[in-house]
């Protein structure tokens, strides 16, 4: 199972980029990244997917190197309501994914 | 989008006794998950289901049982409560056949044995 390294916890302020790094030197050919959203008191949410390059949604952006070995997600002008949990995972099927502890993004008025 | 439902919200329980959580999907999903959320471990998944009476352990099977009786329906029992499975408890499903699987997750059933 591919493991991922990701900051524990991130400050930022409303209005900014935050960009959240993540590590998964161990992702193997067929491996996606995903990313998911946690508010508090709720279910993880999809928010964006990739396998190489970029992806760009209406929510993020998921930058990938020609390595995989990392990955950046980029959210644009945070607001308060994007505080929330956010997990990198990488795997192929769903049973395979190992959600860690995740980065704790807080957004500062 | 797919909706995933778990039946309660909040649920307080004594020890010993035989907790069920259900969980119930709208988009003919084959997958189905059940993972336990504690401060500091993050997700950990105790079951799955891909398909109608097929059940497979997850990290944490130890405790607790699954049933799968119809496809949108995936049921988490806890035999005998005891305190140490006071949890998050979070339903999730995905569409089996495609290389980049997304889980949709329900709210979550906050579990406390008291």
């Amino acid at each position: 199972l591919a493991k991922t390294t990701q900051p524990i916890s991130m400050d930022s302020y409303e209005g900014q980029e935050v960009n959240i790094t993540c590590s998964h030197n161990n992702i193997a050919t067929n491996d996606y990244i995903t990313w998911y959203q946690q508010f508090p008191s709720q279910g993880p949410r999809f928010i964006i997917q990739g396998y190489k390059t970029k992806v760009t949604n209406e929510v993020a952006s998921l930058f990938i190197p020609a390595d995989r070995k990392s990955s950046t997600l980029s959210l644009p002008r945070v607001s308060l309501s994007d505080t929330a949990v956010y997990y990198c995972l990488v795997g192929e099927g769903a049973q395979k994914l190992v959600f860690g502890q995740g980065t704790r993004l807080t957004i500062n008025p | 989008d797919v909706k995933v439902t778990q039946s309660s919200r909040y649920l307080v329980k004594r020890t010993g006794e035989k907790v069920f959580l259900e969980c119930v999907q709208d988009m003919d999903h084959e997958n189905m998950f059940w993972y336990r959320q504690d401060p500091g471990l993050g997700l950990r998944l105790i079951y799955f289901s891909y398909d109608v009476k097929m059940k497979e352990k997850g990290d944490i099977p130890e405790g607790y049982s699954v049933s799968r009786e119809k496809k949108e329906r995936f049921s988490l029992i806890l035999e005998s409560a005891s305190t140490n499975q006071t949890s998050m408890y979070l339903c999730a499903s995905s569409l089996s056949g495609v290389p980049n699987e997304k889980l949709f997750f329900g709210s979550g059933t906050q579990l406390s044995v008291l």
